[in-house]
């Protein structure tokens, strides 16, 4: 089955703490990770995808296909970060996304 | 340049009543897609076209749910004899649909539903 699992709903830190969203997945193939973040009162919007491997506001992501996780990471958190951050994935050949549940990111002055 | 828009941002409907949510995406996308977010949870998909043509309806949660795109821009979900169930956010998202990589979705800013 596929499927996208984040099991903290909730991750509170303190302003410069280092951060880690945790995601797990699970999909028999090659999938394609994404992390996407909801700004309060704002659209979601795509943060990073694990195929550019790019560094966007500080975030890096790593898949690891061994253990099947795709954890989003930030050496120090800033305010700004506050807000909802949503992984998911897309197998190849098909371009619908599968979300999982998310986490919220407090980040505390 | 201006994004996915939806319309009505907020629809109360009354058990059994049907209702029309409207998507525009980005002027120039191929891609529409339409997810549901129930409350507490992420996005759920329902639907894909591509241009006018409705390839993947699988996420669709009954034969209540209908969704077009007859010109392969503006499209519509249309939910009948709605059910307290059905109350959730429906989001669209459009994408260029480029052909060598799963392309960036574009989110709309959704249509809260509730069915009272």
């Amino acid at each position: 089955a596929q499927r996208v699992t984040q099991p903290e709903k909730l991750l509170s830190v303190f302003k410069g703490a280092p951060v880690e969203l945790k995601c797990n997945y699970s999909y028999s193939g090659s999938p394609e990770l994404f992390w996407y973040v909801q700004y309060s009162r704002q659209r979601l919007q795509l943060l990073l995808r694990h195929i550019s491997r790019e560094s966007i506001k500080g975030f890096t992501a790593d898949l690891n296909k061994g253990e099947t996780s795709f954890h989003l990471k930030k050496p120090f958190a800033q305010e700004e970060d506050s807000a909802m951050y949503y992984c998911a994935l897309s197998g190849r050949g098909t371009d619908k996304l599968i979300f999982g549940t998310g986490t919220r990111l407090q980040v505390f002055p | 340049g201006a994004g996915v828009s939806q319309s009505p941002r907020y629809k109360v409907a009354k058990r059994g009543q049907d209702v029309a949510l409207r998507c525009d995406p980005i002027s120039g996308h191929v891609s529409l897609f339409w997810y549901q977010q129930a409350l507490g949870q992420g996005p759920e998909f329902l639907t894909y076209f591509q241009n006018e043509a409705q390839l993947d309806k699988s996420g669709l949660p009954s034969d209540r749910f209908f969704a077009e795109r007859p010109e392969g821009s503006v499209s519509t979900l249309k939910i009948q004899r709605t059910q307290q169930e059905d109350s959730a956010v429906y989001l669209c998202a459009s994408s260029l649909a480029l052909l060598a990589l799963t392309d960036t979705q574009y989110f709309g800013p959704g249509t809260r539903l509730t069915v009272l």
